[in-house]
């Protein structure tokens, strides 16, 4: 079965930093790229990052390019997101997601984890 | 403001057809494929259409999404009530170098 699970997430300071992790099994990981999504409370969707098998290809938001970096260990199964310089707007809950990989450059997110909630304020 | 752009709500009856649009740019919808994805209340998205028409193996046949130009449309036949529920288009973004989302449809059965 594949799963999917965040953690990391809490209340941090604005420009303060915080690291999520996304544990990944019953599947191969590393042959998936895959995604952040985040969703601030009462918003739609919001993609911010995504990442090839290989670590190659990498892709950010301009929301968040500079202040965060997406990462993975695919010994480890993990993937991450450092998250520096976060603003009240950052607040959300953050997803990660598989992207099944049919075609290249499309947001195929076929497994999703429960989320993350980071929150960012004074 | 989302690239994509979507209905805030649609409603039905039980029973009913409704359809959801989505409109975007030839950066977007225009050149890529569509996707859909269904997020009941306190849940994690779930992918309901891909490559524009296609459902994934457990999506029942009444969901259907079509593309045409720079726009979509999700339609959702025998509408019932736990289809109620927040719809977003997604596709890639050449412009943006990355998907972009619909701001969302909030589905309502009446």
């Amino acid at each position: 079965e594949v799963q999917l699970v965040e953690s990391g997430g809490g209340l941090v300071k604005p420009g303060g930093s915080l690291r999520l992790s996304c544990a990944a099994s019953g599947f191969t990981f590393n042959t998936y790229s895959m995604n952040w999504v985040r969703q601030a409370p009462g918003k739609g969707l919001e993609w911010v990052s995504c990442i090839s098998s290989s670590s190659s290809y990498i892709y950010y938001a301009d929301s968040v390019k500079g202040r965060f970096t997406i990462s993975r260990d695919n010994a480890k199964r993990s993937l991450y997101l450092q998250m520096n310089s976060l603003r009240v707007e950052d607040t959300a809950i953050y997803y990660c997601a598989r992207d099944i990989g049919r075609d290249a450059y499309s947001p195929e997110l076929d497994y999703w984890g429960q989320g993350t909630l980071v929150t960012v304020s004074s | 403001q989302s690239v994509l752009t979507q209905p805030s709500s649609a409603s039905g009856t039980p029973g009913q057809r409704v359809t959801i649009s989505c409109s975007g740019s030839s950066s977007n919808i225009g050149r890529k494929y569509v996707y859909w994805y269904q997020q009941l209340p306190g849940t994690a998205p779930k992918l309901l259409i891909y490559r524009s028409n296609q459902r994934p193996s457990g999506v029942p046949d009444r969901f259907s999404g079509s593309k045409s130009g720079t726009s979509a449309s999700l339609a959702i036949s025998g509408l019932r009530s736990d289809d109620e529920a927040d719809y977003y288009c997604a596709a890639w973004d050449d412009s943006l170098s990355g998907p972009v989302f619909g701001g969302g449809t909030r589905l309502t059965v009446l």
